[in-house]
């Protein structure tokens, strides 16, 4: 069963940085791209960044572009998302999320998700 | 970037009846675009993806057409605990987008 944990989430003033973190299990880690993916309150989904395989390739929103780096340790099974420079339009439920990959090609609609941890950038 | 648009915002229908909902694409998408569920306080739940094919375990009910900039998710006889709201992601160029997502009442 494939199991995606998210944590990290928490209280951030503005202009300050936090570190997310998905801990990823039941499925080959480093056979999938994978994702981070947003919902501010009482706002629709927003894709925010993806990161390859190797952790070679990475994707961002224009939004967190050069402020986000989207970062993998297959050793680890872990995805992270460190965060600078956060804004209060940053203050959202971040879902962590697996595409569907088979054999070197993946297509990015998701399949998985995990249960989301909660950033609030707040004064 | 492909923007995509969701009609309406907000549908009402009666339990029992059929929904029908929109989501239109800047250019196309080809069919690389997915349909999600989201239920307030839970994950999202994909439930069509290549336009048109139900995912695992999604019941015959939802369906999905469409391809280019044109894509409709149906359900047919709603029932109480599809009152929610519905997403369309297209994943034929980067950056990847959502829609604005519909949300299904009762009517």
């Amino acid at each position: 069963e494939v199991q995606l944990l998210e944590s990290g989430g928490g209280l951030v003033q503005p202009g300050g940085s936090l570190r997310l973190s998905c801990v990823a299990s039941g499925f080959t880690f480093n056979n999938y791209d994978m994702t981070w993916v947003r919902q501010a309150p009482g706002k629709g989904l927003e894709w925010v960044s993806l990161i390859s395989t190797s952790g070679l390739g990475t994707y961002y929103a224009d939004s967190v572009k050069g402020r986000f780096t989207i970062s993998r340790d297959n050793s680890k099974n872990t995805l992270y998302l460190e965060m600078t420079s956060l804004r209060a339009e940053d203050t959202a439920i971040y879902y962590c999320a697996k595409p569907y990959c088979t054999g070197s090609m993946c297509l990015h609609r998701f399949h998985d998700w995990g249960q989301g941890t909660l950033l609030t950038v707040s004064t | 970037e492909i923007v995509l648009t969701q009609s309406p915002a907000t549908l009402s229908v009666s339990p029992g009846e059929r929904a029908t909902l929109s989501c239109r694409a800047s250019q196309s998408v080809a069919i690389s675009l997915a349909w999600y569920q989201l239920k307030h306080g839970r994950t999202p739940r994909l439930l069509i993806y290549d336009a048109s094919i139900r995912a695992t375990d999604i019941p015959a009910r939802f369906s999905g057409s469409g391809s280019g900039t044109e894509f409709t998710l149906t359900i047919d006889i709603v029932q109480p605990e599809d009152f929610v709201v519905y997403y369309c992601q297209h994943y034929h160029a980067w950056p990847l987008t959502f829609g604005g997502g519909t949300k299904v009442e009762i009517k």
